[in-house]
C-alpha cells in the first residue's frame, strides 16, 4: 500500500544542472499534481494533470516541465536549475482535488 | 483573483479549547473547499472538504463552516489536543480542477 511514492527524497543540483523528479501513484487515480513549499510558506501549485495526457499550468509553472503518459507516473523536470527553485517539492494525487501527498522531495540549488 | 486569504498565520490554543481558523477567496468559481493538515516533514493530509452549497460539514472534532454570500469558510476543531498541533491549510479548487492552497496556520495547542 505505497499511495504516493516521490523519489529522491533529497538532492543538492549545481545552478544550470536539470534533474527529474519523479512521482509514482498506485491507486489509479486520474488527477496529480506537483506543489512547491517554501519555508514558512504555503503550497504553489506547479503543474496538474486530470489524465494521462493531459497537463496544464498552474500558478508557479516557468522553470519546470511535465509529462504524464501513464496514469501512475507524472514525473517533473527542471531545466537550468536556478537558486530561486530551491525548494520542498510535493506531488500529490486525488479523484478531483489532492487527496494524497507524497513526502515530498527536498532540493538545493547552489 | 485566483486567491486564498488565511488567518490568523500561528495561533496558540489550550488543550480542550476551540481552534478557528478563517479563510476567505473572491472567485466566485471555486467550487469546492478542502482543509489539509500538515505535521512537519511531511506532504500535507486531506482533513475535511466542503462544496458551496452547504452551509456546514462536521466530521469528529473538525467543522467547517461555509458562508457563501461572504464568500468566507472557517475550520473549528473542537476540544483541541496537543496532538492537532500541526500546520493547517485552507484551499479552494477551481472550475479547471486548479487546486490553490492558502499560506497557513500554524496551531499549537499547549497542555
Amino acid at each position: 500500500n505505497a499511495g504516493v511514492t516521490q523519489t529522491p527524497k533529497f538532492r543538492i543540483l549545481k545552478i544550470g544542472q536539470s534533474m527529474t523528479l519523479q512521482c509514482t501513484q498506485d491507486m489509479n487515480h486520474n488527477y496529480m499534481y506537483w506543489y512547491r513549499q517554501d519555508p514558512g510558506m504555503g503550497l504553489k501549485l506547479i503543474y496538474y494533470s486530470v489524465g494521462a495526457g493531459i497537463t496544464d499550468k498552474g500558478e508557479v509553472p516557468n522553470g519546470y516541465n511535465v509529462s504524464r503518459s501513464t496514469t501512475e507516473d507524472f514525473p517533473l523536470r527542471l531545466e537550468l536549475a536556478a537558486p530561486s527553485q530551491t525548494s520542498v517539492y510535493f506531488c500529490a494525487s486525488g479523484k478531483g482535488t489532492p487527496q494524497h501527498f507524497g513526502d515530498g522531495t527536498r532540493l538545493s540549488i547552489l | 483573483q485566483q486567491q486564498v486569504k488565511q488567518s490568523p498565520q500561528s495561533l496558540i490554543v489550550q488543550k480542550g479549547g476551540i481552534s478557528i481558523i478563517n479563510c476567505a477567496y473572491e472567485n466566485t468559481a471555486f467550487d469546492y473547499f478542502p482543509w489539509y493538515q500538515q505535521f512537519p516533514g511531511k506532504g500535507p493530509a486531506l482533513l475535511i472538504a466542503i462544496r458551496p452549497d452547504v452551509s456546514e460539514k462536521k466530521e469528529g472534532r473538525f467543522t467547517i463552516s461555509f458562508n457563501k454570500s461572504a464568500k468566507q469558510f472557517s475550520l473549528h476543531i473542537m476540544d483541541s489536543q496537543p496532538g492537532d498541533s500541526a500546520t493547517y491549510f485552507c484551499a479552494a479548487k477551481t472550475s479547471y480542477d486548479k487546486v490553490i492552497f492558502g499560506p497557513g496556520t500554524s496551531l499549537s495547542v499547549i497542555p
